[in-house]
């Protein structure tokens, strides 16, 4: 079965930083990969997707996420950092027999001004 | 993105009362629901997946006598926890997909607390 591990559960960066959530995979084929955001009092929102194809994924709000099959990785970046994105991130395996998300721990983000 | 509606938002009901919770999809028409809840400051756990018209698979650990689940268009999924007692207070999440390998959309949640 596929899975996911994100190896920080809590990060904090500066305003105007650049960010890079890490994501690693273990899986035989090439996953389906998902990062969702959980924004403070608001529902999970769909940041980005990996399927197939380009491995570099441009998400919403300015994230891209890289799929490196050599280094079993889909780390989230963003260029510069806002202060409303401090939010829960979950990088998610998806499941193509069930379509199934299962839900990790996520990366708790901390942006200070 | 798509819009998923969850109604009511929030609700406080006595133990051993039930409760039901509409999630609506809004702008397309979902093969697939999911229900999931989240303890505070936890991440989610997924309860059950609901196919439009079949009965609901839910995950081990789950009681499906307890929360049950009716997906009767494809655009509304209710689920009713029945007999609530205060171990029930989540907060509760819909999702909504067109099916196996899509993406999943959210609803904002309904946040249930049984006194």
């Amino acid at each position: 079965a596929q899975s996911v591990t994100q190896p920080d559960i809590h990060i904090t960066v500066s305003e105007g930083a650049s960010l890079e959530l890490r994501c690693n995979y273990s899986y035989g084929a090439t996953p389906y990969l998902f990062w969702y955001v959980q924004s403070p009092g608001q529902g999970l929102q769909l940041l980005l997707k990996y399927f197939s194809g380009d491995t570099l994924v441009q998400g919403i709000k300015g994230f891209e996420a890289e799929f490196k099959r050599s280094q079993s990785s889909f780390n989230l970046r963003k260029p510069s950092v806002h202060w409303s994105d401090a939010a829960e991130y979950f990088c998610i395996p998806g499941s193509s027999n069930t379509g199934k998300l299962i839900f990790g721990q996520g990366t708790t983000l901390q942006v200070k001004p | 993105g798509a819009v998923v509606s969850q109604h009511p938002s929030w609700v406080i009901c006595k133990s051993g009362t039930s409760v039901k919770i509409e999630c609506r999809s809004l702008d397309f028409q979902a093969t697939t629901m999911f229900w999931y809840r989240q303890f505070p400051k936890q991440s989610l756990m997924l309860m059950a997946t609901s196919n439009e018209g079949s009965k609901a698979t839910y995950e081990q650990g789950v009681e499906k006598d307890k929360f049950l689940i009716n997906h009767a268009s494809l655009t509304l999924s209710t689920l009713t926890v029945t007999s609530a007692h205060p171990e029930d207070s989540s907060f509760y999440i819909c999702s909504v997909s067109r099916g196996r390998g899509y993406e999943q959309y959210f609803g904002p949640g309904t946040r249930l607390t049984v006194t």
